[in-house]
């Protein structure tokens, strides 16, 4: 049982580059979410999503992308990379009908943008 | 607009000492999660609450959810140098589908 996993650890891009970060989780939660966390500012949602099939947008969704054709995987899509989404981005994920239901996070990708 | 304020930012102490992480809000949360985060790794659940006036207690961490349901914190009694980590707390309003996240607490607990 791995938990959540994404790919890749560290990153680097120039301005304009397109890439993929990679989630997986292997314990067949339906809740899957995308988080960024930059200095002083906590943790932001990106986009989420409640099932196979389902997305929706959180708090800044802007130049990101994401899809789940699966319930095991929530790969988040940079069409276009720009300076300002240097960060660290976190994937979680957890079931879907209890409030105490705990979110797992994985261990994190760091993106620089040049 | 910033809905949850954690304070204070930063809190450096001694091996030992207590201390009290605020999580304040001016809106109704559903619930409300505390997370740790230690450098280079994902934040990991500590607790949840749900009641209003709810005490959850782990170990040397006790956990207050206020009577309204707009505030919460966390008293750590004897510190130790593993408690050193970024705090946060992360509310839920409705569904637990979208968290809000405070900015966190960086504490160090020097032995």
């Amino acid at each position: 049982n791995a938990g959540v996993t994404q790919t890749p650890k560290f990153q680097v891009l120039k301005t304009g580059q397109s890439m993929t970060l990679q989630c997986a989780q292997d314990m067949n939660h339906e809740y899957m979410s995308w988080y960024r966390q930059d200095p002083g500012m906590g943790l932001r949602l990106i986009h989420y999503s409640v099932g196979a099939g389902i997305t929706d947008q959180g708090e800044v969704p802007n130049g990101y992308n994401v899809s789940r054709s699966t319930t095991e995987d929530f790969p988040l899509r940079l069409l276009s990379a720009a300076p300002s989404q240097t960060s660290v981005y976190f994937c979680a994920s957890s079931g879907l009908f209890e409030l105490t239901d705990t979110q797992y996070f994985g261990p994190g990708t760091r993106l620089t943008v040049l | 607009t910033q809905l949850l304020e954690q304070s204070p930012q930063f809190l450096s102490i001694q091996e030992g000492e207590n201390l009290t992480v605020y999580c304040n809000s001016s809106s109704v949360f559903s619930s409300l999660q505390w997370y740790r985060q230690e450098p280079g790794e994902g934040p990991v659940l500590l607790v949840t609450v749900v009641t209003g006036g709810e005490v959850k207690k782990l170990k040397r961490l006790t956990f207050q959810f206020g009577d309204a349901r707009k505030d919460s914190s966390l008293h750590i009694t004897a510190a130790q140098p593993g408690d050193t980590g970024l705090y946060l707390c992360a509310g839920a309003r409705g569904s637990n589908y979208k968290l809000t996240f405070g900015k966190g607490t960086l504490l160090t607990v020097n032995p």
